[in-house]
């Protein structure tokens, strides 16, 4: 059975900080990973996807890939009070796989000022 | 650009009464088309995918049900709701890509 995991938190920076979100996933033939954001009470948003090794910027929001170590990370630089939500990881083990993400339990972002 | 509707918001039901969520998609055509459930303190969960008209995909075994007699709608019924079906249902979609893109959600409270 495929997994993810992620620390649930809650995880609690200072406003200004770098909030680090760790994910890890058990099927080694995942293709693509996404994080989303989601505040309470409301649905999923997408922050970004990677689908290759290394790091992809935008903006303040930073993911990182280690297919080796299979584990993916979303680090928030500037942190702000805004950024206080559930940070949901998810894999896709890629082909025809039609968007059947697997999500982790999600980790909880605490920014305060 | 893109949008998704889904409907009702929320909606609190008796256990054994009937259940329909409603969902469409605009400004695309021929989307891939979810149900994804989060219950209290669990992940989300994918209950059903459609490729196109009619075709329907189930991933796990409960009492729902989903159609897509349209394109761009997909609905998630049953006939008679369980306390385990509470919880929040998110209708999603994707342009063949795997990048999935949520709706608005409704929260089902049975009673």
């Amino acid at each position: 059975q495929k997994e993810v995991e992620q620390n649930s938190g809650p995880l609690s920076v200072p406003e200004g900080a770098i909030a680090s979100l760790n994910c890890t996933y058990s099927d080694r033939g995942s293709q693509s990973f996404f994080w989303y954001r989601q505040y309470s009470g409301k649905s999923p948003e997408l922050i970004m996807f990677i689908y290759s090794n290394g790091d992809k910027e935008d903006g303040r929001f930073t993911a990182q890939l280690n297919k080796a170590s299979q584990y993916v990370s979303l680090l928030i630089r500037d942190s702000q009070p805004s950024d206080s939500a559930t940070y949901l990881c998810a894999v896709d083990a890629g082909g025809t796989s039609y968007g059947k993400l697997t999500f982790g339990q999600g980790t909880i972002l605490t920014v305060h000022p | 650009s893109q949008t998704i509707h889904q409907w009702p918001a929320t909606l609190v039901q008796p256990v054994g009464s009937p259940l329909s969520l409603e969902c469409t998609v605009e400004g695309t055509s021929n989307p891939n088309l979810y149900w994804y459930r989060q219950a209290a303190g669990r992940g989300l969960q994918l209950l059903f995918y459609s490729v196109g008209i009619g075709q329907i995909s189930s991933e796990v075994p409960q009492n729902l049900s989903a159609s897509r007699p349209q394109d761009r709608q997909f609905i998630l019924s049953s006939k008679k709701l369980l306390l385990s079906d509470s919880g929040f249902y998110l209708c999603a979609w994707s342009d063949r890509g795997n990048t999935i893109y949520f709706g608005e959600g409704s929260w089902l409270t049975v009673v």
